[in-house]
């Protein structure tokens, strides 16, 4: 079963932040934290990880509580293009692991 | 970056036919791939971890008589849907991970299987 709970839908504006939460309660010390997005009737695409530390690309932003129980993928300005069905997924990062994807959250980015 | 092909891209095959999909790491080599299955508006269900060399590990509720995978090569992993049927139209996904870097994942494009 999936680790992690998304809101199944969110809104944001072209040019605003969209700000997704996920919450991860059971996570364990070694697993991390990553974000994927699924553009319609495509693979999905990697976005972002982390452990405990707040972490930024050139997509996205990553924000961990403390106690890592939850975090936010923040896209500082959403365009329509990242209109998309967006998976928070835990996991560890060594061999032999599986990623289990949840129901995800669909961003609907309007004009 | 590294790149994951899978052929074809969609697929229209009559009931009772069977069907292959080819899942192939293109500048990596991977030592394990998954196949996962996603319905309309659902999400990805992972089917099988198939492991170069070795038999694949399906998942609960899924029926390895029926989607049979092969990992070959360590740049190539199959999966045949056999006897085919309008229930098992869905877009199939496959993952490699590098056998360097294997912590690491990379997602295909997808196949789109259509079962008339």
């Amino acid at each position: 079963d999936a680790k992690t709970t998304q809101p199944p839908s969110m809104d944001c504006a072209e040019g605003r932040a969209a700000n997704l939460p996920c919450n991860h309660s059971t996570i364990s010390g070694n697993e991390y934290v990553y974000w994927y997005r699924q553009i319609h009737s495509q693979g999905p695409q990697y976005i972002i990880h982390g452990l405990k530390n707040n972490e930024t690309n050139e997509m996205a932003s990553l924000i961990i509580t403390e106690d890592r129980k939850s975090s936010t993928l923040i896209l500082p300005h959403a365009t329509l293009r990242d209109t998309a069905v967006y998976y928070c997924i835990v996991r560890v990062r060594t061999g032999g692991f599986k990623t289990i994807f949840g129901a995800g959250t669909r961003l609907f980015v309007k004009a | 970056g590294a790149v994951v092909s899978q052929h074809p891209s969609r697929v229209i095959c009559k009931s009772g036919t069977s069907v292959k999909i080819e899942c192939r790491s293109l500048d990596f080599q991977a030592t394990t791939m998954f196949w996962y299955r996603q319905f309309p508006k659902q999400s990805l269900m992972l089917m099988a971890t198939s492991n170069e060399g070795s038999k694949a590990t399906y998942e609960q509720g899924v029926e390895k008589d029926k989607f049979l995978i092969n990992h070959a090569s360590l740049t190539l992993s199959t999966l045949t849907v056999t006897s085919a049927h309008p229930e098992d139209s869905s877009f199939y996904i496959c993952s490699a991970v590098p056998r360097v870097l294997s912590y690491e994942q990379y997602f295909g494009p997808g196949t789109r299987l259509t079962v008339t």
